[in-house]
């Protein structure tokens, strides 16, 4: 099956660092690539959805100013915490749907291992 | 908002069959049900899908209902490894439509 990455796996920064956290389509290009944090024992919130070549679609509350989000290519997102604040440490998890494959693969999700982020 | 309804959590014996069902009375007719699992610590893993036919495939069978507001996923024979979170999600089969997460349920296979 498709393969999505994230790098790092987890991260332990000072309060007010950026930190930037890679999510990589392995095998196939992703035009849409989706941002999700989950917080502990909650189940995942979308964060913002990435598009390649254009600007980044935020959910409400989310602040596009705080989480920028580059997608530059059609297999890597970039997501990175600006000024990270304790409230911020979180796990990240990003997914891609992949584009040009066969029907039964056309929508589904592959999502990242994660990163666990952690301000101090 | 999630449109599915699940229980909190179900316990399993190891080796028995896991029935995990999942309340979608508001789906819509272009709307497809998901299954993942999260594991502890990693993102979550696809199972399975499917409109209104019962599936199968290596790792588990779902069964809809004739009027598609209910599923069940059967994970045939339960193994410790399969101690995770169930979502299920409807969604309609668009590309690019992300998936809403609910709370899921959280099976424990017991030795």
């Amino acid at each position: 099956g498709a393969v999505v990455s994230q790098h790092p796996s987890w991260v332990i920064c000072k309060s007010g660092t950026s930190v930037k956290i890679e999510c990589r389509s392995l095998d196939f290009q992703a035009t849409t690539m989706f941002w999700y944090r989950q917080f502990p024992k909650q189940s995942l919130m979308l964060m913002a959805t990435s598009n390649e070549g254009s600007k980044a679609t935020y959910e409400q509350g989310v602040e596009k100013d705080k989480f920028l989000i580059n997608h530059a290519s059609l297999t890597l997102s970039t997501l990175t915490v600006t000024s990270a604040h304790p409230e911020d440490s979180s796990f990240y998890i990003c997914s891609a749907t992949p584009r040009g494959l066969t029907k039964n693969l056309y929508n589904e999700q592959f999502f990242g291992p994660g990163t666990r982020l952690t301000v101090l | 908002d999630a449109k599915t309804t699940q229980p909190t959590s179900m316990d399993c014996a190891e080796g028995r069959a896991a029935n995990l069902p999942c309340n979608h009375s508001t789906i819509s007719g272009n709307e497809y049900v998901y299954w993942y699992r999260q594991i502890h610590s990693q993102g979550p893993q696809y199972i399975i899908h499917g409109l209104k036919n019962n599936e199968t495939n290596e790792m588990a069978s779902l069964i809809i209902t004739e009027d598609r507001k209910s599923s069940t996923l059967i994970l045939p024979h339960a193994t410790l490894r399969d101690t995770a979170v169930y979502y299920c999600i409807v969604r309609p089969y668009n590309y690019g439509q992300n998936f809403v997460f609910g709370p899921g349920t959280r099976l424990s296979v017991l030795p």
